[in-house]
């Protein structure tokens, strides 16, 4: 299994572009997220899914988007880039939440480091 | 969107000392508490799951306890290493929809 993948893993954007991060799984996990990472602010929830074809806000979801077509791609938009962006962003996976956590890891990918100018 | 602490912030320990941190959490609609390990320039991998309350788990010198009545987990590192220098990260999932991760705290250990 490759587990989670990223791509890209360095990506440098100016204001007003827009981009997809793309994140894919393969081990079947049923719940997929994407996180932010900024100094003294440990993880950040952008945004999150249950399930092929459910999306949900996480705690800061402004200025991106996603989408969960399938079971293994999850999709972070950003739709005009602005240089509060500029992070290191993290996709995870679990098996699931709820009445299952017992068995509910988070898998991460090794992040994208995106600058903004 | 819920509340999760960690203290302290940072911690610098000499090697051989023991150390433990906290992690607070809302107690309500508690389904897991999770224990990440943060090394720099590397993404976090997972430490222990906790869903019950008293629940103790332990990993080597690493070792993590669970009180969801009054909403706390604490994780402790015995003879602490070097190569225990890292982010540990608490996440806590409260209504079994998603995880919310603590700010960490940052564990350096003197050689």
């Amino acid at each position: 299994n490759a587990g989670v993948t990223q791509t890209p893993k360095f990506q440098v954007l100016k204001t007003g572009q827009s981009m997809t991060l793309q994140c894919a799984q393969d081990m079947n996990h049923e719940y997929m997220s994407w996180y932010r990472q900024d100094p003294g602010m440990g993880l950040r929830l952008i945004h999150y899914s249950v399930g092929a074809g459910i999306t949900d806000q996480g705690e800061v979801p402004n200025g991106y988007n996603v989408s969960r077509s399938t079971t293994e791609d999850f999709p972070l938009r950003l739709l005009s880039a602005a240089p509060s962006q500029t992070s290191v962003y993290f996709c995870a996976s679990s098996y699931s939440t709820g009445d299952s956590s017992y068995n509910s890891s988070l898998h991460f990918g090794n992040g994208t480091r995106l600058t903004v100018t | 969107i819920l509340n999760v602490e960690q203290s302290p912030q940072s911690l610098h320990v000499q090697e051989g000392d023991s150390t433990n941190f906290t992690c607070s959490f809302p107690s309500s609609n508690f389904y897991a508490l999770h224990w990440y390990r943060w090394e720099t320039a590397k993404s976090p991998e997972a430490l222990f799951v906790m869903t019950l309350n008293g629940d103790e788990k332990k990993k080597g010198r690493i070792s993590a306890t669970l009180n969801t009545k009054e909403g706390y987990s604490y994780l402790y590192i015995k003879g602490s290493q070097p190569e225990d220098s890292a982010t540990y990260l608490c996440a806590c999932d409260n209504y079994g929809q998603n995880f919310v991760f603590g700010p960490g705290t940052r564990l350096s250990v003197l050689p």
